[in-house]
C-alpha cells in the first residue's frame, strides 16, 4: 500500500521559531506538494516540487520555503513562525501515471 | 467566478438516506474528476476517479460527469454513519498538469 508519511501529528511552537515539517513518500513519486487547510479556505497550495532540488511556488508561498534533496523527501519550512500559520498542514505525492494525489495523515501546527 | 464550486454545507441526513454531494467549475478544460473523503483530523483519501463524461459506480458510491454542464456529483446510497466526513471535489486538466484543483469541501453527517 502506497504512502505518504508526515513526521508530526500534532505541533505546538512559539512565535519566531523555525519550524521544519517532513513529509516521506515510498512509491518513487516525481511530483511533491505541501497545502495547508484552514475552515472556510479549503487547501491552499503553499509549494511543491516535481523533481529532485526543484520547487515551484503555489499560491501562498510567503513565510515559507521547501528543500527537496532526495526525490522521496519533501520538507517544508517555516522561517520565523506567526500565529497566522496556525493550521492544518498536509503534504501529497503524485506519479507520472495517475493525476490524483496521494495525501499524507496532516500535521496540527499550532504558533503560540 | 473561483474554478470550483462547492456547497460548504453542512448536510445532515438519516442512516440510509441518498445523499448527492456536487460540484460545479467553469475550466471546460478539465478531464479528470476526482472526490476525496476526509476524516475529521486526517488526511484526503481518493474515493472516485473518472475520466471525462460518464457514470463510475464502486459499492455504494456513484461518480457522475457531465461536462456539457461543467457539474460532476457523487452519490452515496445507503448512507452509513462511518459516511460522515469532508468531502473534495478535484479536477485536473491532465495533459501533464502539475495540480488539481479542488473545492473546498462539503462536510456531511449521518445520523443513526
Amino acid at each position: 500500500d502506497v504512502k505518504v508519511t508526515q513526521s508530526s501529528r500534532y505541533l505546538v511552537k512559539r512565535t519566531g521559531e523555525k519550524v521544519f515539517l517532513e513529509c516521506v513518500q515510498d512509491m518513487d513519486h516525481e511530483n511533491m506538494f505541501w497545502y495547508r487547510q484552514d475552515p472556510g479556505l479549503g487547501l491552499r497550495l503553499i509549494y511543491f516540487s516535481y523533481d529532485v532540488k526543484m520547487k515551484e511556488k503555489g499560491d501562498i508561498p510567503e513565510g515559507y520555503s521547501v528543500s527537496r534533496e532526495k526525490k522521496e523527501r519533501f520538507s517544508l519550512i517555516l522561517e520565523s513562525a506567526s500565529t497566522n500559520q496556525t493550521s492544518m498542514y498536509l503534504c501529497a505525492s503524485q506519479g507520472s501515471l495517475f493525476y490524483g494525489y496521494t495525501f499524507g495523515s496532516g500535521t496540527r501546527l499550532t504558533v503560540v | 467566478q473561483k474554478e470550483v464550486e462547492q456547497d460548504p454545507g453542512p448536510l445532515s441526513v438519516p442512516e440510509g438516506a441518498i445523499v448527492s454531494l456536487n460540484c460545479t467549475y467553469s475550466n471546460s478544460a478539465f478531464q479528470y474528476f476526482m472526490w476525496y473523503r476526509q476524516y475529521s483530523r486526517k488526511g484526503p483519501e481518493l474515493l472516485m476517479y473518472t475520466y471525462s463524461s460518464g457514470n463510475k459506480e464502486d459499492g455504494r458510491f456513484t461518480a457522475q460527469v457531465d461536462k456539457s454542464s461543467k457539474y460532476i456529483s457523487l452519490f452515496i446510497r445507503d448512507s452509513q454513519p462511518s459516511d460522515s466526513a469532508t468531502y473534495l471535489c478535484a479536477m485536473d486538466p491532465g495533459a501533464g498538469s502539475y495540480q488539481l484543483t479542488f473545492g473546498k469541501g462539503t462536510k456531511l453527517s449521518v445520523i443513526p
